[in-house]
């Protein structure tokens, strides 16, 4: 069945840290790759998104992803993590071409300052 | 440039009672989504939908949950006869029309519906 993983539920690092969070997914088809971010309070924002082309994908904020169609991931990172990137970040993939949205159960990421 | 709106924001029920939840895409959006969130889990599909059309709903339960997205007006969520485990987020979701870019979902601010 398709699905999605997030390997961390819940990740705490200072400020000035990097930050690395798995997304693993199966399926053997083309995917659509997103990463959602959610800050307290506030609706789903999406930070970068991948459909083809370079797998290496920037986002908004300093974020960026790398796509490895061989280890079917697509982990998100950030070099240096500041203490407004607290929130929740979900993956997501689209199998296949279809519309809805398969999402991971999502990383608290808590930065302290 | 309005994004998703999704009213009320919160949403206080007793069971037996109905829910109906309100969706409005973004401006030029002809398909809509809706997702639920339940406390420690990820946001699950549930239904799919184009104006007057329901294109899928396999993530929709079988029983009380219904959805539509008339000609005019927003897209409701509506759900019949609560009960307490009917209690999450409630988000929704809109997209351009298919071939007019890439399938990107703007997610509205979600409706918290609690259950007493």
């Amino acid at each position: 069945a398709q699905s999605v993983s997030q390997h961390n539920h819940h990740v705490i690092l200072s400020e000035a840290a990097s930050l690395e969070l798995g997304c693993n997914y199966s399926y053997g088809g083309t995917v659509n790759l997103f990463w959602y971010v959610q800050y307290p309070g506030q609706h789903l924002q999406l930070l970068l998104k991948y459909f083809s082309g370079d797998p290496l994908v920037k986002g908004i904020k300093g974020f960026e992803a790398e796509f490895i169609k061989s280890k079917f991931s697509f982990n998100l990172r950030k070099p240096s993590v500041q203490w407004s990137d607290t929130a929740e970040y979900f993956c997501a993939v689209i199998f296949g071409g279809y519309q809805k949205v398969t999402f991971g159960i999502g990383t608290k990421l808590q930065v302290i300052p | 440039n309005a994004g998703v709106m999704q009213n009320p924001r919160h949403l206080v029920r007793r069971r037996g009672q109905e829910a109906r939840l309100r969706c409005s895409p973004m401006k030029g959006h002809s398909h809509v989504y809706w997702y639920r969130q339940l406390p420690e889990e990820g946001l699950k599909f549930m239904v799919y939908l184009q104006k007057e059309n329901i294109i899928d709903e396999s993530g929709m339960p079988k029983e009380r949950f219904s959805a539509e997205f008339p000609k005019e007006g927003p897209s409701i969520l509506r759900i019949q006869q609560v009960v307490r485990g009917d209690s999450a987020a409630y988000f929704c979701a809109s997209s351009p029309t298919i071939g007019q870019g890439e399938n990107i979902q703007y997610f509205g601010a979600g409706t918290r519906l609690s259950v007493l």
